[in-house]
């Protein structure tokens, strides 16, 4: 799996616009971005994954890089509940594969 | 929405007792998998099971842990004899059989304290 680079925290004022980063330089063609985050010790939540278009669902957008090295996480209008770890994992399409998770970022909404 | 679900919520132990923790993964999900998140570090894989065998496992599953799915509806994790290093959050996760990547999905998770 290739290994993602990521902020170990950031701050995002609520009902703003929170852009959270992550590098994955050593991506390879058949791994797809994945974002899960983590609230409180809850399990994991998926959030959004994408290989090489932008996606966007009713949670978050994803923007990938052209050269697919990096993406950005944006959840448009934050609120105090997407206060969570952020992870952004590397991962291939195949049936069984693991998910590594790093440490992502601690992502906390401001009032 | 369907969901993954497990119980117990909360498990409390005395070392060196057996544990067994279950889940019930999405329906109609054919890959699943076992994780765990000690209080304070990363979650971390243990486990993937596929086709009534294991498909992968981490060095933390020694033969203290053993999984198995006994019917067509739960996917239990044992450790047969917990260590007080076993105390952690434990994750069941499942994948189903779509295309564009497989989106692994997780229970709520049970707490696990060895003492």
């Amino acid at each position: 799996d290739a290994k993602t680079t990521q902020p170990p925290s950031m701050d995002c004022a609520e009902g703003r616009a929170a852009n959270l980063p992550c590098n994955h330089s050593t991506i390879s063609g058949n791994e797809y971005v994945y974002w899960y985050r983590q609230i409180h010790s809850q399990g994991p939540q998926y959030i959004i994954h994408g290989l090489k278009n932008n996606e966007t669902n009713e949670m978050a957008s994803l923007i990938i890089t052209e050269d697919r090295k990096s993406s950005t996480l944006i959840l448009p209008h934050a609120t105090l509940r997407d206060t969570a770890v952020y992870y952004c994992i590397a991962s291939s399409n195949f049936g069984n594969e693991k998910l590594t998770f790093g440490t992502g970022t601690r992502l906390t909404i401001i009032p | 929405e369907p969901e993954v679900t497990q119980t117990p919520s909360h498990q409390v132990t005395q070392m060196g007792q057996e544990v067994i923790l279950r889940c019930v993964p999405i329906s109609n999900h054919l890959y699943f998998y076992w994780y765990r998140q000690i209080l304070g570090q990363k979650v971390e894989f243990l486990v993937s099971f596929y086709n009534n065998e294991i498909s992968e496992k981490s060095e933390i599953f020694d033969d203290q842990f053993s999984v198995e799915r006994p019917d067509g509806s739960n996917f239990t994790l044992k450790i047969r004899s917990t260590k007080l290093e076993d105390s952690a959050m434990y994750f069941c996760a499942s994948t189903g059989p779509g295309q564009g990547g497989k989106t692994q999905y997780f229970g709520p998770g049970t707490r696990l304290l060895v003492l």
